[in-house]
């Protein structure tokens, strides 16, 4: 089992729609939990960070952490074209520093 | 503005020949890393560098080299006996090198063989 699963998608949606995209780990010891955003030929941008479970709100995107179930989300409000990326998944825990990564889900959102 | 700069954007490289990727952040941060992202396979740790004059091997450092003489630079170089180098190569860098830290990345190099 990988330590991280994401959906490749692709994702395609129309504007306006509201966007669900999930993660699923193995390790129970993550417990740092990121997602960033990546644009085509760009390098990632983060996006949320949280370490608790429950939910974290910062504009039109919410990070959702349920621990018990090694599950988290982001979920995106009134999608935007600009919001068109791959979308990444990353935690990290304990003593070691590493970020383990979803493979990245490809979303398009079409006007 | 702070941030993490990469160059060169594009890289070519010939049979046999080693070459050498950039990485500046004026971010005052301690750590910094290296990662290597091919379609599908996600991005992949190559080395990382917790404070200057030391860094540790990453999953797939065979075939790469760095250095870290000063704070703000974490060249990469990759070198011949690397064969399949042909990949988007980003850079990372966090406050500290420790789980509870965020990383922060560069716009990456794309490296192709000639």
């Amino acid at each position: 089992q990988k330590e991280v699963e994401q959906d490749p998608g692709p994702l395609s949606v129309p504007e306006g729609a509201i966007v669900s995209l999930n993660c699923t780990y193995s390790n129970s010891a993550f417990q740092y939990f990121m997602w960033y955003r990546q644009y085509s030929r760009k390098g990632p941008e983060l996006l949320m960070y949280t370490y608790s479970s429950g939910n974290k709100e910062d504009g039109r995107f919410t990070a959702q952490v349920d621990k018990s179930s090694k599950y988290i989300s982001l979920f995106i409000r009134d999608s935007q074209p600009s919001d068109s990326a791959t979308y990444l998944c990353a935690m990290s825990g304990g003593s070691n520093y590493k970020l383990t990564f979803g493979k990245g889900t490809l979303l398009t959102v079409n006007p | 503005d702070g941030g993490i700069t990469q160059s060169p954007k594009y890289l070519f490289r010939k049979e046999g020949q080693n070459v050498t990727l950039s990485c500046e952040q004026n971010l005052n941060h301690d750590a910094m890393y290296w990662y290597r992202q091919d379609p599908g396979q996600g991005l992949r740790l190559i080395y990382y560098s917790q404070i200057v004059n030391d860094f540790q091997k990453g999953d797939i450092a065979e075939g790469y080299s760095v250095s870290r003489e000063k704070k703000e630079s974490f060249p990469l170089t990759v070198t011949s006996a690397q064969k399949n180098p042909t990949a988007f190569y980003l850079c990372a860098s966090s406050i500290e090198g420790m789980s509870n830290q965020p990383q922060h990345f560069g716009d990456g190099t794309r490296l192709s063989i000639l």
